[in-house]
């Protein structure tokens, strides 16, 4: 089955301890990126990935780091997590050759609580 | 400040009703146009999509309108049905692709039974 698999789906952690999200797709895909989405706000883009050791920074990355060592995966990295961290993430790929990328394949999310 | 502009937040319709949910863009570059359908505990899911060279696309019982020169585009659904209770997402993006989406804020239907 296709899909974007994300872990852990829940996630309470204490300001300032490192943690990482992963991303995995099993689509092949090019293209991955990270979102959060946060009441009234819709989901913005944090970084996103062209391609294997191609990162780059999306509306708000501010906090986060990414890495992209393996076409499949897309860890995201809060090496300082604070409060206003606190949200839900979605990772997302989409197949990225000429004309064809036109749908972004969204993994289940992972609600991400700093206290 | 945010470049798509969504509304209503919150949508009650009775099935069978027609539900509609409006958008409004600045960013003239804009050139792709999403709808994602979102279920609570699920990600979002590309629903219909539409590019600014068409007024209008319809895929069964979901049509979108667009109105380039009002910069302005709007979710229909007919025959709304129980099942289509979920968040509306808008969105668009720059390149004509789904790299760089900029997200409305949501819509939350209801469609009674």
């Amino acid at each position: 089955e296709a899909q974007v698999t994300q872990n852990p789906r829940y996630l309470i952690t204490v300001t300032g301890k490192k943690l990482t999200v992963t991303c995995s797709q099993n689509m092949n895909h090019e293209y991955m990126s990270w979102y959060r989405q946060d009441p009234g706000l819709g989901l913005r883009q944090i970084y996103y990935s062209m391609n294997v050791e191609v990162t780059d920074k999306g509306d708000v990355p501010e906090g986060y780091k990414v890495s992209r060592k393996e076409k499949r995966n897309f860890p995201l990295i809060l090496e300082s997590p604070s409060p206003n961290q606190t949200s839900l993430y979605f990772c997302a790929s989409s197949l990225d050759w000429g004309l064809m990328n036109t749908e972004a394949f969204f993994g289940q999310g992972t609600r991400l609580t700093v206290v | 400040q945010q470049q798509v502009k969504q509304s209503p937040q919150s949508l009650i319709v009775q099935k069978g009703g027609i539900s509609i949910i409006n958008c409004a863009y600045e960013n003239t570059a804009f050139d792709y146009f999403p709808w994602y359908q979102q279920f609570p505990g699920k990600g979002p899911a590309l629903l219909i999509a539409i590019r600014p060279d068409v007024s209008e696309k319809k895929e069964g019982r979901f049509t979108i309108s667009f109105n380039k020169s009002a910069k302005q585009f709007s979710l229909h659904i007919m025959d709304s049905q129980p099942g289509d209770s979920a968040t509306y997402f808008c969105a668009a993006s720059r390149d004509g692709s789904a790299r760089q989406l900029t997200f409305g804020s949501g819509t939350q239907l209801t469609v009674l039974p």
